[in-house]
Parts: structure tokens; sequence; C-alpha cells
């Protein structure tokens, strides 16, 4: 089957213009990550769903970052007035478990923040 | 607070030549560890993970190590290949309710011929 995909690949907007990133994540998995990773950096967390559960939002670096999900299908990061400091790799993950299931990641959605 | 810090930043070395790269973590309670390959431009792929109990596990030419007590792990490549060139990266999760992830900075390994 297909595995996680995530739209569009790459991203170049304007400062303070919002963004949508989308990620379809596996059929039937109920955990769905997201996470960031800038230029030389590592990963770093920003937000988990699991099933219908309230998601862990603890990752996100500002009220201008939220996610969305549709029950297990697809996820919606949005960045708001976007800075040049979002400038990144979004990266979405999802697994058949939380815990210890193993994260299957997208290809990455590039955001380049004029 | 929790975190995981690895060992070296940055490693270069000859195609078929072995290497070992370290996590040491602060994370608590501990769930479990992860080891990430990621190559440029491409998403991370998990090469093994670790439990509490589990001291050795191994993928291939890749060999992960884990001890509890001093909170270090290893990942040790035998006779590395050019295409091991990418950045390695290990992320402990909590045994909290919320199953954090806490991440590495990566070791950016290159295999020259």
């Amino acid at each position: 089957g297909a595995g996680v995909s995530q739209s569009p690949s790459n991203k170049v907007t304007e400062k303070g213009k919002d963004v949508e990133l989308r990620c379809d994540p596996i059929s039937g998995h109920t955990a769905l990550y997201w996470y960031r990773q800038r230029l030389g950096q590592g990963l770093e967390f920003l937000i988990y769903f699991q099933g219908n559960s309230a998601p862990d939002k603890s990752g996100l670096p500002s009220d201008r970052f939220s996610a969305e999900r549709t029950g297990e299908s697809v996820s919606t990061l949005t960045i708001q007035r976007t800075q040049q400091e979002d400038s990144a790799v979004y990266l979405c993950a999802s697994s058949p478990q939380r815990g210890l299931g193993t994260q299957y990641f997208g290809p990455g959605t590039r955001l380049l923040v004029l | 607070k929790n975190q995981v810090e690895q060992s070296p930043q940055s490693l270069i070395i000859l195609e078929g030549k072995n290497c070992t790269l370290q996590c040491n973590y602060t994370v608590s309670p501990f769930s479990n560890l992860r080891w990430y390959k990621q190559d440029t431009g491409r998403g991370p792929v998990s090469l093994t993970i670790m439990t509490f109990s589990e001291n050795t596990k191994s993928n291939g030419r890749y060999t992960a190590t884990l001890d509890a007590d001093t909170k270090q792990s290893s990942l040790h490549i035998t006779a590395s290949q050019l295409s091991d060139s990418a950045s390695y990266i290990c992320v402990v999760t909590d045994n909290n309710a919320g199953n954090m992830l806490t991440f590495g900075g990566g070791t950016r390994l290159m295999v020259k011929p």
C-alpha cells in the first residue's frame, strides 16, 4: 500500500502570509506526528494525534501554528503570518499504535519564507 | 528537562571502516529508544527500537546497544558503505501518558571512498 504522503512538496511564500501543509497517513494508522527540521538541525516535535484523543500540542512553537486531523485520516498543519524563521522541512509521520510503534515518515514539505 | 545528546556531531570515515555513534539521554521515565537514519532531503527511516530490557539489537550492519542504567546508547556501523552517508538521529520516548519524544541533534556521517 501507499506510504505517508505530504503536499505540497515545496512551498515558497512571503513573510506574513498563511500556509497550509497536508499529510495523508497510512490507512489504518491511529497515530500521526508533525515534526519540523530546520536546516542543519535535528528533528523538532510539533504535535501528536492519537485516535480520537485530544492532541498533544506541546511542541507547537507559537500560537501561529495549529493542526487539525479528521478522524484517523488526513491532517493539516497551518502556519499563520509566516516568519522567515519558519523556513524548514515539515515532516509528517504515522504509526499504527502509540508509544513503541515504528513511525513511517512522509517525504516532507520544504517551506521557504521570503 | 528531558534531553538527548549525540556525539560526535559529524564524522568522516573511509569506506569499509567501522564506526560507533553515541547517544546519552536524561529522559525519564524511559519507554524506548530509537535510532533513525535520514538521508539528505528525505524523511528519517527507523533502524532499531529498544525498550528498557533490551541491551542489543541489530539490523544488518547496524547494531544498537542500550545501557539503561547509565542512560547511554550507541549505534555501531560495520563495514561502512558510501550509502551509509546520512544523519543518524537518536530519539527517546518517555513513559508518561503523552509518550513524548525527545530528539537528539543527530550525527552527520560521511563515508568516503
